[in-house]
């Protein structure tokens, strides 16, 4: 059974960078046919996808986010991490972590759906 | 303004049925596979349904989903109160090269 677990400062300064870790038990990063992604939800609000990695270190970005959004991978510590700079109280969210399994060529992913999650963690943007 | 829609809510009687409708266009439902998330209060979103129609193991046959062209739909039989969560439809968009969320909808088992 796959298990995620974020980790990572509940607290962040605004201007400031936001960074988490993920880190997968149950199984390996480097499995082929899946993507390991982050998710967002502000309070109250909706899902918001915010991108994807591969283990090979390849990555899809929300447009909306990518001018500010880092994704990495660690295989040898099965751990994938977001930075996301400049922040804002408007990325005060619920961040989770996600296995994404979908097909990738090119700009799109195919059969693309999130079938492992963590319990997510509350980051608030805050002075 | 979510790319994908869906009402914001649907309310029925314990033991009825309800669907959930999602919204999309060419670039994503139209041409790629819809899945399902089910959030109960307070907890991480879930698989419900994967490829339009599918059930991950545990996940009851009293969900189904389907997809026709542009929409895709929920479906929830013999609803039972712990039914009640937020569910969002999610899939790829071609032209933005990025997962997408429905805005979510809140079922109310009355």
């Amino acid at each position: 059974q796959v298990q995620l677990q974020e980790s990572g400062p509940g607290l962040v300064k605004p201007s400031e960078t936001l960074s988490l870790t993920c880190t997968v038990s149950g199984g390996s990063i480097s499995s082929s046919n899946y993507y390991w992604g982050w998710i967002r939800q502000p309070p109250g609000k909706g899902l918001e996808w915010i991108g994807n990695i591969y283990y090979s270190g390849s990555t899809y970005y929300n447009p909306s986010l990518k001018s500010r959004v880092t994704i990495s991978v660690d295989t040898s510590k099965n751990q994938f991490s977001l930075k996301l700079s400049s922040v804002t109280a408007a990325d005060t969210a619920v961040y989770y972590c996600a296995r994404f399994s979908a097909y990738c060529s090119g700009g799109s992913c195919y059969s693309p759906d999130f079938d492992y999650w963590g319990q997510g963690t509350l980051v608030t943007v805050s002075s | 303004q979510s790319v994908l829609t869906q009402p914001p809510s649907v309310s029925a009687a314990p033991g009825q049925k309800v669907t959930i409708s999602c919204s999309g266009g060419s670039s994503n439902i139209a041409n790629n596979d819809v899945s399902w998330y089910q959030q109960l209060p307070g907890t991480a979103p879930k698989l419900l349904i994967y490829d339009n129609n599918l059930r991950p193991s545990g996940i009851p046959d009293r969900f189904s989903g389907s997809r026709s062209g542009s929409s895709a739909t929920l479906g929830i039989t013999g609803l039972q109160t712990g039914d009640e969560a937020d569910y969002y439809c999610g899939t790829w968009d071609s032209i933005l090269s990025a997962g997408v969320f429905g805005g979510g909808t809140k079922l109310t088992v009355l």
